[in-house]
């Protein structure tokens, strides 16, 4: 079975200072993972996504992310926070067998001036 | 090209009612997740659609139920609505199973 567990549910930053949501990912076959970043009132947006190739991802909006087989883990950075970044960040992991996507509890990013 | 786009956007029932969410998908998307959203629970896998097959299931009771027609158009139901079925239901397609999902809106349920 397939778990993502997301440390910290709630993390705040100074607007320009560096973001950095962890992620760590449980799954017997490799994995794919996804981070989703969710507005209010909104559905969740692709920020980025690893299926194969290279390990470090390069998304949307600054945010950048590294697959790190040894670690089990997909962490999400960006070099410096924006006032527009706040919102609630999701990471997910399905496979390329058939497993529905699971995602992790997330975690709440507030920028602070 | 449009997004994901469910319908109605917000509910209001009262408990023992029953419910009928749809969603459209992206035009060519053929498979369809349904999640429920809420504070306590976070985001929590229902079913997901594939062909109008049925081809994952979630860890919920046989009161939410779906289905989805051949335009790839997919519907949740709901029968005997509980208190405790009050969430954000979001819908999400994808043009392969394994592929990124497309989140829509979302239906926000009260129930009363």
């Amino acid at each position: 079975a397939q778990s993502v567990t997301q440390l910290g549910s709630h993390v705040s930053v100074s607007e320009g200072a560096l973001v950095l949501l962890r992620c760590n990912y449980s799954s017997s076959v490799p994995p794919y993972l996804f981070w989703y970043v969710q507005y209010p009132n909104q559905g969740l947006q692709l920020l980025l996504k690893y299926t194969t190739g290279a390990t470090l991802v390069k998304g949307i909006n600054g945010f950048e992310a590294e697959f790190k087989k040894s670690e089990t883990s997909f962490h999400l950075t960006k070099p410096s926070a924006h006032m527009s970044d706040a919102a609630e960040y999701f990471c997910a992991v399905t496979n390329n067998y058939g497993q529905n996507f699971v995602f992790g509890p997330g975690t709440r990013l507030s920028v602070l001036p | 090209k449009a997004g994901v786009t469910q319908t109605p956007r917000y509910l209001i029932k009262t408990r023992g009612q029953q419910v009928t969410l749809s969603c459209s998908p992206i035009s060519g998307h053929r498979s369809v997740s349904w999640y429920q959203q809420t504070p306590g629970q976070g985001l929590q896998f229902l079913f997901e659609y594939f062909s109008e097959t049925q081809r994952n299931k979630g860890n919920f009771p046989g009161r939410f139920s779906g289905r989805q027609f051949s335009n790839s158009r997919s519907e949740m139901n709901v029968s005997t609505l509980e208190l405790g079925d009050s969430a954000l239901y979001l819908c999400a397609s994808s043009l392969v199973r394994t592929d990124e999902q497309f989140f829509g809106p979302g239906t926000r349920l009260t129930v009363l």
